[in-house]
């Protein structure tokens, strides 16, 4: 029964540098999310992918964000040419979405990225 | 006005007390409520789905007020472990993202 798996845990990168963040979800969950959470801050919402739809992007905060999902399982969460305003932790989560207004999402343990 | 509002406390509770915290959404098209609960460091964990008629799970009670748009989260004879930060969130019909509040640390008191 594994949960929710990101990589890595911890990420230090230069600024101006690429990052990539990497999430498996629950295995059978056809529904991941990407947040991210600032130090204080709340979770906000990045982008969310269900199935072979089109994933809803609305939450991308700038066009250096971008996500994929292959095969309908891991996700890659890639953020370029980093800014020390990308410092959060970024967590994924997935739901089976079994009932859609019953949406229970449930979180990896995140990947806390540090641009210096 | 943001879309989901906390008070962000903290709250400062003895324990064996009850406590209780709301959390206010504006968008009146929202659907799904939940409450999670986060420990520093780490990742959110569902507490509890929110539901019409309110529900309850040992020590928590969930309530729902669509009418002044709110949910609440009490929790009696509060225990050290529930220290932690309780966060609220909200997802409108057919869409799935949920937008959080930022939280409401609790501490309580031995």
């Amino acid at each position: 029964g594994a949960g929710v798996s990101q990589s890595p845990s911890n990420k230090v990168t230069e600024k101006g540098k690429d990052v990539e963040l990497r999430c498996d979800p629950i295995s059978g969950h056809t529904a991941l999310y990407w947040y991210r959470q600032s130090l204080g801050q709340g979770l906000e919402f990045l982008i969310y992918f269900q199935g072979n739809s089109a994933p809803d992007k609305s939450g991308l905060p700038s066009d250096r964000f971008s996500a994929e999902r292959t095969g309908g399982s891991v996700s890659t969460l890639t953020i370029q040419r980093t800014q020390q305003e990308d410092s959060a932790v970024y967590l994924c989560a997935s739901s089976p979405r079994m009932i859609v207004a019953k949406n229970i999402q449930y979180f990896g343990a995140g990947t806390r990225l540090s641009v210096l | 006005r943001k879309e989901v509002e906390q008070d962000p406390g903290p709250f400062n509770v003895p324990e064996g007390a009850t406590v209780a915290f709301n959390c206010t959404y504006s968008n009146s098209a929202s659907q799904s409520f939940f409450w999670y609960r986060q420990d520093c460091r780490k990742e959110p964990k569902l507490l509890m789905s929110v539901y019409s008629s309110g529900n309850e799970d040992g020590r928590f009670t969930a309530q729902l007020n669509r009418a002044s748009q709110y949910i609440s989260l009490l929790i009696r004879d509060s225990k050290l472990s529930d220290s932690a930060t309780y966060l609220c969130a909200v997802s409108p019909f057919g869409n799935e993202k949920l937008t959080f509040g930022t939280g409401t640390r609790l501490t309580i008191i031995p």
